[in-house]
C-alpha cells in the first residue's frame, strides 16, 4: 500500500512567487492534515481536512495560504506571494484512526523563499 | 502556551545503551492521547508509539516504551539498547480528544545520536 505522497520534496522560489505543494494521502483516509516546521522550531498544524471539507483551519497564517482538497482524495496547498517567513518544511498527513488520531506522514516540502 | 515540551535538544547515547526522551505536556483535557514520532535524515515522519490518558499500563512496542506519569503531566520516550539506526529526531505529540478539535500537536523535537 502506497504511503502518503508530497510533490515538490524541494522548492526554491523568490519572494513575491507562488508556489503550489501536493499531497496525496493514504486512499481511503478521510483526515488530511497539513503541517510546517520552521528549522528547530516546534511542527505547527495548518489545517484539518476532513474529505473535502476544511475541518479546522486555525492555524494558516494569513490569507497568503490556500488550501484545497479536490473530491477528498489529493490535497493542495498555495502559496501567494510568499514571504521570507514561509521558508520552512511543510509535512502533510493523513489518518483514518479515530479512536487514536495516528498519522501517516509524507516526508515532507523543504521550502525555501529567497 | 507551549503544550507540548521537549527541553533537550540533542542528546547523545552509547550503542546497545538505553535513552530517555523528556516530553512533557498541558492541558486540562481529561481525554487525550500522546504520541512519539521519529524523523530520520529521510525526511518521513514515522509513528512509534501510542498511550491513551486512560490507559493503565504504560505503553511498550518492542524497543520503545512511554513512560506515563499522568500527575506530572509526563510522557517520556524509553528506547532501550539503542541501535545506530536510532539516530534521527524524535517528536513528542499531543491530542486533546474534546478540546483540540481533530487536530495533533507537537513539541520541538530532540535530535538523538547513537555512538558506535
Amino acid at each position: 500500500e502506497a504511503g502518503v505522497t508530497q510533490f515538490p520534496s524541494h522548492s526554491v522560489i523568490e519572494k513575491g512567487q507562488t508556489v503550489t505543494l501536493r499531497c496525496d494521502p493514504i486512499s481511503g483516509h478521510d483526515n488530511l492534515y497539513w503541517y510546517r516546521r520552521v528549522m528547530g522550531k516546534e511542527i505547527k498544524f495548518l489545517l484539518h481536512f476532513v474529505k473535502e471539507s476544511k475541518q479546522d483551519e486555525s492555524g494558516m497564517p494569513n490569507n497568503r495560504f490556500l488550501a484545497e482538497r479536490t473530491g477528498g482524495t489529493y490535497s493542495t496547498l498555495k502559496v501567494q506571494p510568499a514571504e521570507l517567513e514561509d521558508s520552512g518544511v511543510y509535512f502533510c498527513a493523513s489518518s483514518q484512526d479515530g479512536r487514536t488520531g495516528k498519522l501517516f506522514f509524507g516526508s515532507g516540502t523543504q521550502l525555501s523563499v529567497l | 502556551a507551549q503544550k507540548i515540551t521537549q527541553t533537550q535538544p540533542g542528546m547523545f547515547v552509547q550503542e546497545k545503551e538505553a535513552v530517555t526522551l523528556d516530553c512533557t505536556y498541558d492541558t486540562s483535557d481529561p481525554s487525550y492521547g500522546l504520541f512519539w514520532y521519529k524523523q530520520p535524515s529521510s525526511g518521513e515522519m514515522i509513528f512509534l508509539i501510542y498511550q491513551g490518558s486512560y490507559d493503565q499500563q504504560n505503553a511498550t512496542e518492542g524497543r520503545y516504551s512511554l513512560n506515563f506519569q499522568k500527575a506530572r503531566k509526563s510522557a517520556n520516550l524509553v528506547i532501550s539498547a539503542s541501535q545506530l539506526g536510532d539516530s534521527a529526531m524524535y517528536f513528542c505529540a499531543m491530542r486533546e480528544v474534546n478540546t483540540g478539535g481533530f487536530k495533533t500537536i507537537f513539541g520541538a523535537g530532540t535530535r538523538l545520536f547513537v555512538k558506535a
